[in-house]
């Protein structure tokens, strides 16, 4: 069984278009994530989401907007594409506790291309 | 200042060889340190989760030291399927974690 799955694996578009990116855990956490590594490699945090609290890492474009149905599901909706988009997206969750090593389990991916 | 430093490498290494890897946060009240593993084109996966008092797996030994915020990652007799992207993660309070820049491996036969 999956525990962190994304969909699609690959999403080629438009520039301008808007795409959405689906994510779903199915390890019970309370928290999720979205990441973006680009091609340099880098994976950068863009949004955590509990059913709670959701922290915006400040440096996302307003285009980006994470939305979740309940707390299984933490999908990601893109407005207006643009060229610098084009990364790899991963979701991830990982349990709240106060304690505990609590590590993240990530999805596959989301590679995306921007034409 | 970034949340957590790296060295990117690359490191080029022979079969059987010893290598470690160096890492540093700038947080000091992060609570918890792990070690991942990303091969190409994949998603990260967990190696290890570094405690306190240092701790080994097989082949692959984390030490944490508070003080100085460092952590690292010792790996003996390297396999070529150890060649991968290694990355120091760091949880501060709040549930969030911090990745470096990722330190990439080569083993060579």
């Amino acid at each position: 069984d999956t525990a962190v799955s994304q969909t699609p694996k690959y999403l080629v578009t438009q520039m301008g278009n808007d795409k959405s990116i689906k994510c779903e855990q199915n390890l019970g956490h309370d928290t999720m994530y979205w990441y973006k590594q680009d091609s340099k490699k880098f994976l950068k945090i863009m949004f955590s989401y509990n059913n709670k609290e959701l922290i915006i890492n400040e440096t996302v474009p307003n285009r980006f907007s994470p939305k979740s149905p309940d707390k299984a599901h933490l999908n990601l909706h893109i407005n207006s594409l643009e060229l610098g988009d084009s990364a790899v997206y991963f979701c991830a969750s990982s349990p709240l506790g106060a304690g505990g090593l609590n590590e993240q389990f990530f999805g596959p991916g989301t590679r995306l291309t921007v034409l | 200042r970034k949340e957590v430093e790296q060295d990117p490498g690359p490191f080029n290494v022979p079969e059987g060889a010893t290598v470690a890897f160096n890492c540093t946060y700038s947080n000091s009240a992060s609570q918890s340190f792990f070690w991942y593993r990303q091969d190409c084109r994949k998603e990260p996966k967990l190696l290890m989760s570094v405690y306190s008092s240092g701790n080994e797996d097989g082949r692959f030994t984390a030490q944490l030291n508070r003080a100085s915020q460092y952590i690292s990652l010792l790996i003996r007799d390297s396999k070529l399927s150890d060649s991968a992207t290694y990355l120091c993660v760091v949880r501060n309070t709040g549930n969030q974690f911090y990745f470096g820049t990722g330190t990439s491996l080569t083993v060579i036969p």
